[in-house]
């Protein structure tokens, strides 16, 4: 089945405590990117990443890393994370090098105390 | 600045009640402009794509259409099951996407 997988689902940390949320595509897309979803905010875009070792910062980059060794992987690290990252997060992915049709995870629920 | 304005917030309609929902963006160069759906606790799910003013897209009660400056989602005939948040993006120059906040649509049987 083609899907656009994120792990955790559901995470609880402290502030200052690195951490992964990892994102896994097996559908061989180019494109991937993150995004995180705020009430009366919307979904604001993170990091993009055209291909592999590509990527590029999106409208909300500060206090968020990625990396894209492999086609089907890009991880969102949070190297030293703040209450004002407490979020939904979303990983997508779509066809070719730009943001056509996308693809969504189902997201992870992370909370910063 | 680019920004992409979702109207009404929320909707409430009867079934078989046909309305549109509106969102209107300015973007230096537009490059596509994209409708979503998202069920509550899940993924916006990809519904359309459009390019060029004058486009239209059709699935099942779905039509969306696209001018200069909006574009529209006309649901026609909706039923239940149509109840989500209906979110549109619009891609600009940098390959940059910019999502409006969202349409909460709710039909009642």
């Amino acid at each position: 089945e083609a899907q656009v997988t994120q792990n955790p689902r559901y995470l609880i940390t402290v502030t200052g405590k690195k951490l992964t949320v990892t994102c896994s595509q097996n559908m061989n897309h180019e494109y991937m990117s993150w995004y995180r979803q705020d009430p009366g905010l919307g979904l604001r875009q993170i990091y993009y990443s055209m291909n592999v070792e590509v990527t590029d910062k999106g409208d909300v980059p500060e206090g968020y890393k990625v990396s894209r060794k492999e086609k089907r992987n890009f991880p969102l690290i949070l190297e030293s994370p703040s209450p004002n990252q407490t979020s939904l997060y979303f990983c997508a992915s779509s066809y070719g090098t730009s943001s056509y049709e996308q693809y969504f995870g189902p997201g992870t629920r992370l909370t910063v105390t | 600045e680019d920004q992409v304005t979702q109207s009404p917030e929320a909707l409430r309609l009867q079934e078989g009640e046909s309305s549109s929902l509106n969102c209107s963006y300015t973007v230096s160069g537009l490059r596509g402009l994209f409708w979503y759906r998202q069920d509550p606790g899940k993924g916006p799910e990809f519904l359309f794509t459009l390019y060029s003013a004058g486009e239209e897209k059709e699935k099942e009660r779905l039509k969306a259409t696209l001018t200069k400056k909006e574009s529209f989602l006309h649901i026609t005939a909706p039923k239940p099951e149509d109840s989500a948040t209906y979110l549109c993006a619009v891609r600009e120059n940098t390959d940059k996407l910019i999502f409006g906040t969202g349409t909460r649509l709710q039909v009642f049987p």
